[in-house]
């Protein structure tokens, strides 16, 4: 079964614009993690946070972490049509990780 | 550094019918991951092997599916026979440990696209 319930299913939004997912999960984790797939390519890591923090930045990515809430947010800003993609999170344990069913964002030039 | 390669790309069959899809992780990686993922949905774990032993197969319908690790390198996954529901993308994936810790950064192959009709 999946642990990572991403929302909204789908998001479109215009370049230039943030676009925020959110991701709820059902158990104790100790990281979360969101990984990004371009349509027909494989996923490709993005970020992980750890259970004992409550913000990361990278580049233009932040992604926060309520574990009290069990919910993360991924959080794009000044999109870009290369942004484009399907969004997962990912919770992780005994080296593996489970995903959820994903946002596909939609960024229009 | 190379990625992790997946062959083939494109495999389409009619149903009852076998298939077998390859994986080489990248150098080095002791984990190797088969995902399945159904159009619109996120990948579902089907097997997990460390070096050449099988962690958790859990997922996996064994009545149809096996897949083996020889030598703890590349990794073969097949279906026999297959049925309409087992067209998904087949995704193969690895992770590596530093010294004795996990990182917890799963690398993706392309994947291999099944459609059985």
């Amino acid at each position: 079964s999946q642990q990572g319930e991403e929302d909204p299913q789908a998001l479109s939004i215009q370049e230039g614009e943030n676009a925020t997912m959110n991701c709820s999960y059902k158990t104790s984790i100790n990281n979360l993690q969101w990984y990004r797939q371009n349509s027909g390519r494989g996923l490709v890591h993005l970020i992980l946070i750890r259970s004992n923090e409550r913000e990361k930045h990278s580049g233009r990515l932040r992604v926060t972490l309520d574990t009290s809430k069990k919910s993360s947010s991924l959080l794009i800003t000044a999109s870009r049509a290369a942004d484009t993609a399907s969004y997962f999170c990912a919770t992780g344990g005994s080296e593996k990780l489970v995903f959820g069913k994903g946002t596909k964002l939609t960024v229009n030039p | 550094e190379a990625g992790v390669a997946q062959s083939p790309r494109y495999k389409i069959i009619e149903k009852r019918q076998s298939v077998a899809f390859w994986c080489n992780p990248i150098s080095g990686h002791a984990t190797l991951y088969w995902y399945q993922q159904i159009l619109g949905q996120g990948p579902k774990l089907l097997i997990q092997f460390q070096n050449n032993g099988v962690v958790d197969d859990s997922q996996l319908p064994k009545d149809r599916f096996s897949a083996e690790r020889l030598k703890g390198v590349d990794s073969t996954l097949k279906i026999q026979p297959a049925k309409l529901e087992d067209s998904a993308v087949y995704l193969c994936a690895s992770s590596l440990r530093l010294a004795g810790v996990w990182t917890g950064e799963l690398f993706f192959g392309e994947g291999s696209r099944l459609t059985v009709l």
